[in-house]
């Protein structure tokens, strides 16, 4: 079964750090570019972040910009979210979602996000 | 960036009733679009890919059309199971997914 499974969400203080994971199972891990999807409580969804399936090419929402890190581990199939001073405002679900796009000749072209993982809630607060 | 507006917000109709949502993008996106279904408590579930092209197992009431900057999501028969929030979702370039606000679809 093609399968997402997002760890490590939970409580944390304003300025603190929390380390999400994704792990992937049922398909090619390596041959896929990579996602992470936040919802705020009550809100829509919101893109943060992209990574190619080599992790040369990697995209993150401004709202995120420098404060959030992708990175993907193709031996071990999984995804990972390092999230560093984590606001109020960072509070969500976040899911991790398979890319269905492509890179090609050093360029990457996104395409619909066909799988999801079942999200892990953030929530930032003292 | 690309804006998606999409719209109504929310609405309501019976079952059997036919369900129209539009999304607009702020420049020609061709029909790089993608529409997604979410229950409440439960992951986003892609319905519908460039445009118009129905994802594997999702019944044939649902449907979409469009490209360039206009786009058209249809429920043909609403049905009970229906119930959920709809977002477009814009993939013309990268950085990519920019979503819609959500359409949440509710039974009179």
């Amino acid at each position: 079964e093609v399968q997402l499974v997002e760890s490590g969400g939970g409580l944390v203080q304003p300025g603190g750090s929390l380390r999400l994971s994704c792990a992937a199972s049922g398909f090619t891990f390596s041959s896929y570019e990579m996602n992470w999807v936040r919802q705020a409580p009550g809100k829509g969804l919101e893109w943060v972040s992209y990574i190619s399936s080599s992790g040369s090419t990697i995209y993150y929402a401004d709202s995120v910009k420098g404060r959030f890190t992708i990175s993907r581990d193709n031996a071990k199939n999984s995804l990972y979210l390092q999230m560093n001073s984590l606001r109020a405002e960072d509070t969500a679900v976040y899911y991790c979602a398979r890319d269905r796009g492509y890179c090609s000749g050093g360029s990457c072209f996104p395409g619909a996000f066909d799988i999801w993982g079942q999200g892990t809630m953030v929530t930032v607060s003292s | 960036d690309i804006q998606m507006t999409q719209s109504p917000s929310s609405l309501s109709a019976s079952v059997g009733d036919r369900v129209t949502i539009t999304c607009q993008a702020s420049q020609d996106i061709s029909n790089y679009l993608n529409w997604y279904q979410q229950k409440p408590g439960k992951a986003p579930k892609l319905l519908i890919y460039d445009a118009s092209n129905l994802e594997t197992g999702v019944p044939s009431r649902f449907s979409g059309s469009g490209s360039g900057t206009d786009f058209t999501f249809t429920i043909s028969s609403l049905q009970p199971e229906d119930i959920a929030t709809y977002y477009c979702q814009q993939y013309d370039n990268l950085p990519t997914g920019t979503f819609g606000q959500g359409t949440k679809v509710e039974i009179k």
